[in-house]
């Protein structure tokens, strides 16, 4: 079974300093990862994905990710932060052969001024 | 957002009344999904759908049916509301499986009293 960790319940960082929410994950095979946002009230939101090739993906909003296949791990990073990033963040995986996509229990960011 | 449109937004009903959720999506994807989502937990996918008339179980099916009659909607019965489905419930779609994201509605926010 694929499953997703993400070790944190809430990151807490100063507006301008640089972020990361932890995520690893299992599953069979090559998997396909994914990173989502959630305001309040509202459903999640893509932020970026990895399926193949460079192991650094950008996406929306100045967010990247860096797939680790050794340590089973796709963390999202942020290089200044920004109050407006408060949100909830998700990380989701899917095997290449499957048709679940499987979500972490979701780590909440704090950015103060 | 995505053409996701879920009704209601709010629902409170008792215990042991049938309760029906609706997903309409305008953008012609193939897949849709209905996950719910409880703190701690992120999100657990109930069922999901990939094509009219063609659904499966996801990983927390019990207790939720689901039917798809046409292309941009997919329903979601609870047959006979307990207190343990109190929960937000969101669409998602995709246009394939493997890399493709997942669009997400806003959810409907269901209280079984």
């Amino acid at each position: 079974a694929q499953s997703v960790a993400q070790p944190e319940d809430q990151v807490n960082v100063a507006e301008g300093n640089p972020l990361t929410v932890k995520c690893t994950y299992s599953v069979s095979g090559n998997p396909y990862l994914f990173w989502y946002v959630q305001y309040p009230n509202r459903g999640l939101q893509f932020l970026l994905k990895y399926i193949t090739g460079d192991n650094l993906v950008k996406g929306s909003y100045g967010f990247e990710a860096e797939f680790n296949k050794s340590q089973t791990s796709f963390h999202l990073k942020k290089p200044s932060a920004l109050v407006s990033d408060s949100a909830l963040y998700f990380c989701a995986v899917r095997g290449n052969a499957g048709n679940m996509l499987t979500f972490g229990g979701g780590t909440r960011l704090m950015v103060k001024p | 957002d995505a053409g996701i449109t879920q009704s209601p937004r709010h629902k409170v009903t008792e215990t042991g009344t049938p309760v029906t959720l609706r997903c309409h999506q305008t953008e012609n994807h193939r897949y849709m999904y209905w996950y719910r989502q409880d703190p701690g937990h992120g999100l657990r996918l109930i069922h999901y759908s990939y094509g009219v008339k063609d659904t499966d179980k996801g990983e927390v099916s019990d207790g939720y049916s689901v039917s798809r009659s046409k292309t941009e909607d997919f329903l979601l019965t609870l047959e006979s509301a307990t207190s343990s489905q109190t929960s937000v419930y969101f669409c998602a779609i995709s246009e394939v499986q493997g890399g493709s994201p997942l669009h997400f509605g806003n959810g409907t926010r269901l209280t079984v009293t």
